[in-house]
């Protein structure tokens, strides 16, 4: 158990839609950062936060948006969901900006 | 961006000790060496990572070429449940942009009986 949680475990939607990932950092860890891993694209980097700051934005949409709170829980909105949004999204976070990531066991999104 | 280039997959015999190599030619002077892996139906773990000297921590080893354009990771005793993806990556931290962790297709190491 890496101490990061994230919800829901598996989500099932309709093209179009819209749906929010949760991530709870490790107690103490500043840094959120969020990745999409599909079976074509591999793991990839799309966005990085730190203390309630975006840091670093990598390969993401437009359509997707993300925020971390005061309380260091984050978020990615993803909307208009697309068939090719389907994939595994994991959130890992880090006591700073270059210590050693911690990943949560990710969330499975299906876009029908 | 410096690139790691890492054979596709690699097997081993559980007991014996696996090194799984890594090319980084282009590694600049402020990239570390990190090792991640990931095992099936998880989420990637950090492993070990080095600058220059060679690094051992209770997981594996990490053995750096002089030159830094290469290094290998060593699992001593490679065991069932080392099976898994491990990734090589090159993290520039003195960049905000070398913060994030950018994974490559890594090498699937297969441990058998």
């Amino acid at each position: 158990d890496s101490g990061v949680t994230q919800t829901p475990k598996h989500l099932i939607t309709a093209t179009g839609q819209r749906v929010t990932l949760r991530c709870s950092p490790r107690s103490g860890d500043l840094s959120v950062y969020w990745y999409q891993q599909s079976l074509d694209q591999g793991l990839q980097f799309l966005i990085h936060y730190y203390n309630g700051e975006e840091r670093a934005k990598g390969n993401i949409l437009e359509r997707f948006s993300a925020q971390q709170f005061p309380d260091l829980h984050s978020e990615l909105n993803l909307s208009s969901l697309e068939l090719g949004d389907s994939a595994l999204y994991f959130c890992a976070s880090s006591l700073g900006t270059n210590n050693e990531q911690f990943f949560g066991p990710g969330t499975r999104l299906t876009v029908l | 961006d410096a690139k790691t280039t890492q054979p596709n997959s690699m097997e081993s015999n559980e007991e014996e000790p696996v090194h799984l190599p890594c090319n980084h030619s282009t590694i600049s002077g402020t990239d570390y060496i990190h090792w991640y892996r990931q095992l099936p139906s998880q989420g990637p773990e950090y492993v070990i990572h080095g600058l220059t000297s060679n690094v051992n921590n209770r997981m594996a080893s990490l053995a750096i070429a002089e030159d830094r354009k290469s290094s290998t990771l060593i699992l001593h005793r490679a065991t069932l449940r080392d099976a898994a993806v491990y990734y090589c990556i090159l993290r520039d931290i003195v960049r905000s942009s070398g913060y994030a962790l950018n994974f490559g297709k890594g090498t699937s190491l297969l441990v058998t009986p």
